[in-house]
């Protein structure tokens, strides 16, 4: 049973309009959230992460927001870029701090 | 990727063989971790080491077992390969949570 799900296994944007990638959770014992991103071919890379006592974390082009009432994630890009288009996943982390569970993955693709 | 090197990248192997993956840290972090990546499954954690000789399961252990003699290494190990397992497999390794794992650059195993 997936404990972090992305129900969108693509998403597809013009170039210079908002990405929206979504996530659910369901484990209430997660309290880090975290956003990677992959190319082809190569490790995932961390992009940008959230505590559980926030609602909002900015970095850039990037920000994260939390519900945790609704046990619900998102990660924002804007403006997007060609170069974003890769897959991207979230992560989460309960308090133990030992493993970081992923979800399916979202294949964004910033059209030109 | 910068630290933690993976080998080898690429291997075919036939089934009921026994494998052995390397993954190789500078960065003198406690905790290392083997995922594995399939198509709509995300990344799924086999095993995890949280130092010298002290490892744990993770999701998806069955068929696997880990070895971790020194610091700056963590090997995976299938003991009798099958095509299930035919995968990307991916080590990482983690310092502070907050600036998340840092990923090899993977080993694509087919077992054919």
């Amino acid at each position: 049973d997936q404990q972090v799900k992305q129900n969108s296994p693509s998403l597809s944007v013009q170039e210079g309009r908002i990405s929206i990638l979504n996530c659910d959770y369901t484990n209430s014992m997660f309290d880090y959230f975290l956003w990677y991103k992959k190319y082809p071919a190569e490790g995932p890379t961390f992009l940008i992460s959230i505590s559980s006592i926030k609602d909002k974390n900015e970095d850039g082009r990037f920000t994260v927001f939390l519900n945790k009432s609704a046990k619900h994630l998102s990660l924002h890009i804007v403006p997007s870029q060609p170069g974003d288009s890769a897959v991207y996943f979230c992560a989460a982390n309960d308090n133990a701090g030992n493993m970081l569970t992923f979800g399916g993955g979202t294949r964004l693709m910033v059209k030109t | 990727d910068a630290g933690i090197t993976q080998s080898p990248r690429h291997k075919v192997t036939e089934t009921g063989t026994p494998v052995t993956l390397r993954c190789h840290q500078t960065e003198n972090h406690r905790y290392m971790y083997w995922y594995r990546q399939d198509p709509g499954h995300g990344l799924r954690l086999i095993h995890y080491s949280y130092g010298v000789k002290d490892t744990d399961k993770g999701e998806v252990s069955d068929g696997y077992s880990v070895s971790r003699s020194k610091t700056e290494d963590f090997l995976l190990t299938l003991e009798s390969a099958t095509s299930s397992q035919t995968s990307v497999y991916f080590c990482a390794i983690r310092g502070r949570i907050v600036d998340g794992y840092t990923f090899g650059s993977g080993t694509r195993l087919t077992v054919v």
